[in-house]
């Protein structure tokens, strides 16, 4: 267990819903990074937080948008959901700068 | 040219024996490594991380990092049915503060028993 948690474990949307995903980071980590893990594939980086604001964003689109909290908690939102945004979103916390991401148990995503 | 690039595999080895899983990366100024076991169905469980040229042990793994050729790899020995699982390779990548993990597609590793 790495102290990472995440809610809702899963999720069943419709195409053009929007979703919001939940993550704690483990205690005191202040950085969360946000993974989108379609089947088959490596987890790819969507953005990452420190001290509530964002800090690099992957090739992801402005519908996918997120909030740190000052507790370090952090959201990610989807609007407008597409079929291919069906997928396993991870969180990973860290310390800033720190070489390490620990991941929490993922959200896993269905759109239909 | 993808920027981590891993054999999907899956490699299938007896229990017992030695697996062999390789990770090659494009950007030249990588200086962070890391390997991430996931089961199926689970999250990515950091395994070993690596920094400098050469072998680093822990327990039955083994990460081997050659900079030069720009190669990661990671050694199971006595490799066990519970080791069966996807093995994901992942290259630290600079933002402007901290960093991201830049993934491969991962190597399915079938340990038969």
């Amino acid at each position: 267990e790495t102290g990472v948690t995440q809610s809702p474990t899963h999720l069943i949307k419709t195409r053009g819903q929007q979703v919001t995903l939940r993550c704690s980071s483990q205690s005191g980590h202040n950085t969360v990074s946000w993974y989108q893990q379609a089947l088959g594939q490596g987890p790819q980086f969507i953005f990452q937080y420190y001290r509530e604001e964002e800090n690099g964003r992957g090739n992801f689109p402005p519908r996918f948008s997120g909030l740190q909290f000052p507790n370090y908690s952090s959201e990610l939102n989807v609007n407008a959901l597409e079929l291919d945004d069906s997928a396993l979103y991870l969180c990973a916390s860290s310390l800033w700068q720190g070489e390490t991401q620990y991941f929490g148990p993922g959200t896993r995503l269905l759109v239909l | 040219q993808k920027e981590v690039e891993q054999n999907s595999g899956p490699l299938s080895v007896p229990e017992g024996a030695i697996a062999s899983l390789n990770c090659t990366y494009s950007d030249r100024v990588s200086q962070s490594f890391f390997w991430y076991r996931q089961y199926s169905g689970k999250s990515p469980e950091l395994i070993m991380s690596i920094y400098s040229n050469g072998d680093k042990e822990d327990g039955r793994f083994t990460a081997q990092l050659n900079k030069a050729s720009q190669y990661v790899s990671l050694l199971i020995r006595d490799s066990q049915p519970s080791d069966s699982a996807t093995y994901l390779c992942a290259v630290k990548s600079a933002l402007e503060y901290g960093n991201k993990l830049v993934f491969g597609a991962g190597t399915i590793l079938r340990v038969k028993s």
